[in-house]
């Protein structure tokens, strides 16, 4: 089936740091990618679209200039947490759907992301 | 109202037994129903998917939708220990373009 990866699966960083989390579609192609946040105890929340070759869409309440996208082809995105803060500890999971095969979204491992 | 709801269990049943789980939404526009798998820190494992009312079934696993009462089961026959993890309901409105909007997960045990 359609496989996601994604790296790293677990950082530590200091606070005020930045952090990228790759998120790579590796036997189809995905011109759109989701990225989601989920706190513990808690569901999956959409934090924004990101689309290859254009600018990623938002959710509302997140902070795009915090929660950097990038696109850059079709079987890559990043999302670049800037300037991380404690708060922004939380377990991120990128998410793409392989047309091909059907609607199911598909996940990828996820990225734990614990700032000090 | 949420737009989703869920019980968060956690829902303990014995080894063998019938689980049922299930979720209530209320947005009109959700069209793609779907039911993932969530061990914890993994990422969400897709166990099934369909757009009609009605059931549709996979070995032991059985989707139910009724759309008229905005109401989604996943049934789990035979239960294993090895189904212990969060089960989260998931929706999808439009083509695939937008992301999914998922209930809060029943965190299932299964008893040996």
């Amino acid at each position: 089936g359609a496989v996601v990866s994604q790296h790293p699966s677990r950082v530590i960083c200091k606070s005020g740091t930045s952090v990228k989390i790759e998120c790579r579609s590796l036997d189809f192609q995905a011109t759109t990618m989701f990225w989601y946040r989920q706190f513990p105890k808690q569901s999956l929340m959409l934090m924004a679209t990101s689309n290859e070759g254009s600018k990623a869409t938002y959710e509302q309440g997140v902070e795009k200039d915090k929660f950097l996208i990038n696109h850059a082809s079709l079987t890559l995105s990043t999302l670049t947490v800037t300037s991380a803060h404690p708060e922004d500890s939380s377990f991120y999971i990128c998410s793409a759907r392989d047309i091909a095969r059907g609607y199911g979204y598909t996940f990828g491992s996820g990225t734990r992301l614990t700032v000090v | 109202q949420k737009e989703v709801e869920q019980d968060p269990g956690p829902l303990s049943v014995p080894e063998g037994a019938i689980v049922s789980l299930n979720c209530t939404y209320s947005n009109s526009a959700f069209q793609y129903f779907m039911w993932y798998r969530q061990y914890s820190r993994k990422g969400p494992e897709l166990l099934m998917y369909t757009y009609s009312s009605g059931n549709k079934e996979d070995g032991r696993f059985t989707a139910q939708v009724d759309k008229s009462s905005k109401y989604i089961s996943l049934f789990i026959r035979d239960s294993q220990p090895s189904d212990s993890a969060t089960y989260l309901c998931a929706f999808g409105s439009g083509g695939g373009a937008d992301g999914l909007t998922f209930g809060k997960g029943t965190h299932l045990i299964i008893q040996p």
